[in-house]
C-alpha cells in the first residue's frame, strides 16, 4: 500500500490563481480530511468527508472547495489564492467513522501564495 | 468548545535522559480519545500513542508513556531514554465525536523537542 499520497509537494502561486491539491489513499478508508498547519496554530480542519459524495466543512473552510467522487480521492481546490492561504496542507484518512481508529497522514504540501 | 493547550513551545533533553511534554484540554464529554503525534522534519505526522478516556490505565508504547489525569484534563507524554531520532515537533490531539456519527480532531499548537548529544 502507498498509504496517503499528496501532490504536489511544493507549490508557488500568485494571488488570484486557482489550483487543486491532490490527495489519494489506497486503503479503502471512508473518512478523509484536509488540514492546514500554520506556525503557532497547530493543525486546523478545513473540510472532511465520510464517504464518496459526502463532504462537510471544518473550522476554516472559506476559500476552499472539496469533492469526493470516489473513495480513493479527495482533492482540495483553492478558487482564488490569497497570501493568507500560504501554509502547509495535510490530507488524512482513516477506516472507521468512530472507535479508536488510526489516522494516516499524507506527507504534506507546502503552498506559498505571493 | 473543545480546546487543546500545549504550553511549552520548545523543550530540550539530553540524550538518554527523560523528558515530559505537557498537554491540557477542555471538554464536557466523558468519552473521548487523546493522541500524541510526532512530526519530524520530513513533515510526516506519525502516531506516537493514544489513550481512551474510559481506560484508567495509562497507555505505554516502548519508551513512550502518558500520564492521563482525567479529572484534571491533563495528558502529558513522557519519553524515556531519549534518542536523537526523537527530535521533532510533538502535537497533542483530542478526537471529538460529532452528532452525525463522524468525528474531527482538535490539535494543540505543538512542542518542539530538541535532543542534545
Amino acid at each position: 500500500n502507498a498509504g496517503v499520497t499528496q501532490t504536489p509537494k511544493f507549490q508557488v502561486l500568485k494571488t488570484g490563481q486557482s489550483m487543486t491539491l491532490q490527495c489519494a489513499q489506497d486503503m479503502n478508508h471512508e473518512y478523509m480530511s484536509w488540514y492546514r498547519q500554520d506556525p503557532g496554530m497547530g493543525l486546523r480542519l478545513i473540510h472532511y468527508s465520510v464517504g464518496a459524495g459526502i463532504t462537510d466543512q471544518g473550522e476554516v473552510p472559506n476559500g476552499y472547495n472539496v469533492s469526493r467522487s470516489t473513495t480513493e480521492d479527495f482533492p482540495l481546490r483553492l478558487l482564488s489564492a490569497a497570501p493568507s492561504q500560504t501554509s502547509v496542507y495535510f490530507c488524512a484518512s482513516s477506516y472507521s467513522r468512530s472507535g479508536s481508529n488510526m489516522v494516516f497522514f499524507g506527507p504534506g504540501t507546502r503552498l506559498t501564495v505571493l | 468548545a473543545q480546546t487543546v493547550t500545549q504550553s511549552q513551545p520548545e523543550m530540550s533533553v539530553q540524550e538518554a535522559e527523560t523528558v515530559t511534554l505537557s498537554c491540557t484540554y477542555d471538554t464536557s464529554e466523558s468519552d473521548y480519545y487523546l493522541f500524541w503525534y510526532k512530526q519530524p522534519p520530513s513533515r510526516q505526522m506519525i502516531l506516537v500513542i493514544r489513550q481512551e478516556a474510559y481506560k484508567q490505565q495509562n497507555a505505554t508504547e516502548n519508551r513512550f508513556s502518558v500520564n492521563f489525569q482525567k479529572a484534571a484534563k491533563s495528558f502529558s507524554l513522557k519519553i524515556s531514554d531519549s534518542q536523537l531520532g526523537d527530535a521533532a515537533m510533538y502535537f497533542c490531539a483530542y478526537r471529538k465525536d460529532l452528532p452525525s456519527g463522524t468525528y474531527k480532531y482538535i490539535f494543540g499548537t505543538g512542542t518542539r523537542l530538541k535532543v542534545l548529544a
